[in-house]
């Protein structure tokens, strides 16, 4: 079983401030994704990394994927109210079919 | 054009019913999910449908659960004598095809309650 444990679980921050989401996991991936979830809907596909070391960036949110594809890290500068939600990072296997894991996840409140 | 669509959006239930879950995927998209997220945490993979046959059912912790789809559209999960375990927000997903770096589009799920 592949497992995609998520640090912090909890996060509370001021607006402004920065902060940094981390998704570990023992088992390489051949690409991770990261979903934003807002209460009361389902979660929404922020991006998709598929290369070791590789970097996006969506506006004020920066993306990592690990050297080894084993991990990866979400860093938000200057967090706004906006960006409250849970978000969950999910890694796809590589080799044959095999389901997407999702992670354990990580609760964000930016507090105005 | 419309996303996915879950009904009913909540349901409250006596211990030992039996409840049935419905999805509307988007149309044309051949793979369809169901997972279970309890108090807002990671999600619980249950079933993965690629039309009408369903090639991964690992994830279902009983046979008091079980799903079908039809017509390779809509999907019913069903969980029969309900337990107070079985609380939980039911998120149904598509995607155009199956597992992969496919972006799955998440409904906004049923919110299960067993009293």
């Amino acid at each position: 079983t592949q497992l995609l444990e998520q640090s912090p679980q909890f996060l509370s921050i001021q607006e402004g401030e920065n902060l940094t989401v981390y998704c570990n996991s023992s088992s390489v991936f051949s690409s991770l994704q990261w979903y934003r979830q807002e209460p009361g809907e389902g979660p929404v596909l922020l991006v998709t990394v598929v290369t070791g070391g590789e970097v996006k960036k969506l506006k004020r949110l920066t993306f990592q994927f690990g050297d080894a594809r084993k991990d990866s890290s979400l860093h938000i500068t200057a967090a706004q109210p906006g960006d409250t939600g849970l978000y969950l990072c999910a890694g796809v296997p590589s080799g044959g079919y095999q389901k997407v894991t999702f992670g354990t996840g990580t609760k964000l409140q930016v507090i105005p | 054009g419309a996303g996915v669509s879950q009904s009913p959006s909540n349901k409250v239930t006596e211990k030992g019913k039996d409840v049935e879950l419905r999805c509307d995927p988007i149309s044309g998209h051949t793979a369809l999910y169901w997972y279970r997220q309890s108090l807002g945490q990671g999600l619980e993979f249950l079933i993965y449908f690629q039309g009408n046959s369903a090639p991964d059912k690992s994830g279902l912790p009983s046979d008091r659960f079980s799903a079908e789809r039809t017509g390779g559209s809509v999907s019913t999960l069903t969980i029969q004598r309900t337990q107070q375990e079985d609380s939980a927000v039911y998120l149904c997903a598509s995607s155009p095809r199956g597992w992969g770096a496919n972006e799955q589009f998440f409904g906004p799920g049923t919110r299960l309650t067993v009293l």
